[in-house]
């Protein structure tokens, strides 16, 4: 077990507010990743970091941006919230390219409203 | 474009009886394959993995086939236990280039297995 944790749990929000999710591990991992879960699509990566202060876009980055100040955060923010990002997010971490395996996080239920 | 694809959104077996879950994709870059097992309200756990040097990999009730000409793979579970019921996603990774870092999702299949 990676020992990532997420806040919130659950959140309720209105459209057009702005909302950060965040992701703490305590396994000094290098790389960490932000997926959405819907219905019928599986799981969608939206960005990912590749070492502190080093991020990229994955499929589904529109309307959300990452930071990584610290190895051991990497916070999601929906810069305005819309219904179609009412989704389940999940955090995973992966030690090194060597590492093949991510492990994730309890995920975050969001609710926009 | 969907590069992970597991066809069967729903399995139901009866406890016992070998599962069998399918996953094709279409990227010949993929080299490294995993599944992952989902509980309502969890994150996804890592079950197995295999690479494609080879064609078979076994941990106790699970086992992993790779057919890469086919650009298939599937997990076997014998037998099934009722704590098994969760949703099973495959994923796959390529180690070359840009991509290296990261995992491709199929849309998972739910497994039932029924006492």
């Amino acid at each position: 077990d990676a020992g990532i944790t997420q806040s919130p749990r659950h959140k309720v929000t209105e459209t057009g507010t702005p909302v950060t999710l965040r992701c703490h591990q305590t396994e000094n991992h290098r790389y960490m990743y932000w997926y959405r879960q819907d219905p019928g699509h599986g799981l969608r990566l939206i960005h990912y970091s590749y070492g502190v202060k080093d991020t990229d876009k994955g499929e589904v980055s529109d309307g959300y941006s990452v930071s990584r100040s610290k190895t051991e955060d990497f916070l999601l923010t929906l810069e305005s919230a819309t219904s179609s990002q009412t989704s389940v997010y999940f955090c995973a971490s992966r030690g090194g390219l060597a590492d093949n395996e991510q492990f994730f996080g309890p995920g975050t239920r969001l609710t926009v409203l | 474009d969907q590069q992970v694809k597991q066809n069967s959104p729903s399995l139901s077996v009866q406890e016992g009886r070998i599962s069998i879950l399918n996953c094709d994709y279409t990227n010949s870059m993929f080299d490294y394959f995993l599944w992952y097992k989902k509980y309502p309200a969890e994150g996804p756990t890592f079950l197995i993995s295999i690479s494609s040097i080879k064609d078979k990999n076994e941990d106790g009730r699970f086992t992993v086939f790779l057919n890469k000409s086919a650009k298939h793979l599937s997990l076997h579970i014998v037998p099934s236990q009722p704590g098994d019921s969760a949703v099973y996603f495959c994923a796959a990774h390529t180690s070359s280039g840009g991509s290296n870092y990261k995992l491709t999702f199929g849309k998972g299949t739910l497994l039932t297995v029924n006492p």
